[in-house]
């Protein structure tokens, strides 16, 4: 079987440092990814890992391990535009199973 | 090149009525894939094309939905007999062959069954 797991629901301040955890067990790996989705829009890429580490993108950083089946989603200096959804999402093995499986997203607000 | 487009943005639809939706994909993009989204729900796969062909179909999908890529270009997912638990938002992406290469979603298309 698949399946992804994140938090729900996290709450962080302004200009703070928080970090959204995903561990997943799928049938097969091919690369872990995180979207950012606001209220009523479509999904954005954030971040792409394949290989055990952290991948630094300005403000955003996503780690991953794959033995341990785990990844997090970093966002430093948080602003009030950073409340949204953050989808984790796997894609399997080659050949047909090239989809990606998306877990149910974790909704981040940021207070002043 | 625009992005993912879809067509309509918006549907209300009877129940028992077939509905059809459309996907343009970005241009390049050998890879097109199907989603369905509820509120406070993750995207749920339905449905994904290489080029034309259509290599692999969620197991959670009646036979009451079908998908096209005729051309390997536009993509049309039709639903038929409508019942209200299809009420979400359908969602199209496209890719890049190739495992590093992300999704690109279009804006989706909300349908109402009532």
């Amino acid at each position: 079987g698949q399946n992804i797991d994140q938090p729900t629901e996290m709450t962080a301040t302004e200009g703070a440092i928080v970090q959204i955890n995903c561990t997943y067990q799928t049938s097969g790996f091919n690369g872990l990814f995180w979207y950012q989705q606001h209220a009523g829009e479509a999904p954005t890429f954030l971040s792409y890992n394949v290989l055990d580490g952290l991948e630094e993108k300005g403000r955003f950083s996503s780690f991953l391990s794959r033995s341990k089946g785990y990844s997090y989603l970093l966002l430093k200096e948080l602003q009030m535009k950073d409340s949204a959804s953050y989808l984790c999402a796997v894609r399997g093995d080659g050949g047909a199973t090239n989809k990606l499986i998306f877990g149910t997203g974790t909704l981040l607000a940021v207070q002043p | 090149d625009t992005g993912v487009s879809q067509n309509p943005r918006h549907k209300i639809t009877k129940r028992g009525q077939n509905v059809t939706f459309r996907c343009d994909p970005i241009s390049e993009h050998n890879r097109l894939y199907w989603y369905r989204q509820t509120l406070g729900q993750g995207p749920e796969f339905l449905t994904y094309f290489q080029n034309e062909a259509q290599l692999e179909k969620s197991r959670l999908l009646s036979d009451r939905f079908s998908a096209e890529r005729p051309k390997g270009s536009f993509s049309t997912l039709e639903i038929q007999r409508t019942e209200q638990g299809d009420s979400a938002m359908y969602l199209c992406a496209s890719s890049l062959e190739g495992g590093g290469n992300e999704a690109f979603f279009g804006q989706g298309t909300r349908l109402t069954v009532v």
